[in-house]
């Protein structure tokens, strides 16, 4: 089956550690997103990649980091400068041509305690 | 960057036609118009796309007015599993991922 596919789906992490949510996807897409999302609120980009060896970022970077080491996986890393790491993430793909639709994972939920 | 303004709720009976409109007063010409539908803790669903006029597919139809600065997304006789959050984008994903801003959505609660 072709999709995209996040994990673990829930992680629980002390506060003051990295910790790295994984994204991979068999859809060949050239480009990939993540995104965080809080109770209520609509998603925000975090980073993005248009092409492997290269990424960008979004909106609210800031305590994250990402690879993008082969075309299929984007993994992220949130990292302890990030000070509310506690959300919903969500993870995409697409081509990289235009008017395309993204492809979403399921989400990783992170509680950090 | 095109961005949009939605109703930020709305209620609906089930099996009536709901219709939820976008604005989008700085739509660029190479734009288009987007539709996601969130379930909770589930990643956003395509739903429908357009660059102008109608577009129909099995799940719903998106009207665009001439000048592009609205649209408005048809659901036909909504169900109980309809209630969810419906995003409008617009911009175009393969040319850069700031295009693809979700706003707060729309959330559509279908009521028995």
């Amino acid at each position: 089956d072709g999709g995209i596919t996040q994990s673990p789906k829930y992680l629980f992490r002390k506060e003051g550690q990295n910790v790295t949510l994984s994204c991979e996807q068999n859809l060949n897409h050239d480009a990939m997103y993540w995104y965080r999302q809080d109770p209520g609120q609509g998603l925000r980009l975090i980073y993005y990649s248009q092409i492997v060896n290269d990424f960008q970022k979004g909106d609210i970077a800031e305590g994250y980091s990402v690879s993008r080491e082969k075309k299929e996986s984007f993994p992220l890393t949130v990292t302890s400068a990030q000070k509310n790491p506690t959300a919903f993430y969500l993870c995409a793909s697409s081509l990289a041509t235009m008017n395309t639709e993204a492809f979403f994972g399921q989400g990783t939920r992170l509680t950090v305690v | 960057l095109a961005k949009t303004t939605q109703p930020i709720s709305m209620d609906s009976y089930e099996g009536q036609e709901v219709n939820i409109t976008c604005s989008h007063n700085n739509i660029a010409t190479n734009d288009y118009i987007t539709w996601y539908q969130q379930f909770p803790s589930q990643g956003p669903r395509f739903i429908i796309q357009g660059y102008k006029t109608k577009v129909t597919n099995e799940v719903a139809s998106l009207f665009i007015p001439a000048d592009r600065k609205s649209s408005t997304l048809s659901l036909p006789r909504v169900s109980l599993s309809d209630t969810a959050v419906y995003y409008c984008l617009v911009g175009d994903a393969g040319a850069g991922a700031n295009n693809l801003f979700f706003g707060t959505g729309t959330r559509l609660t279908v009521i028995p």
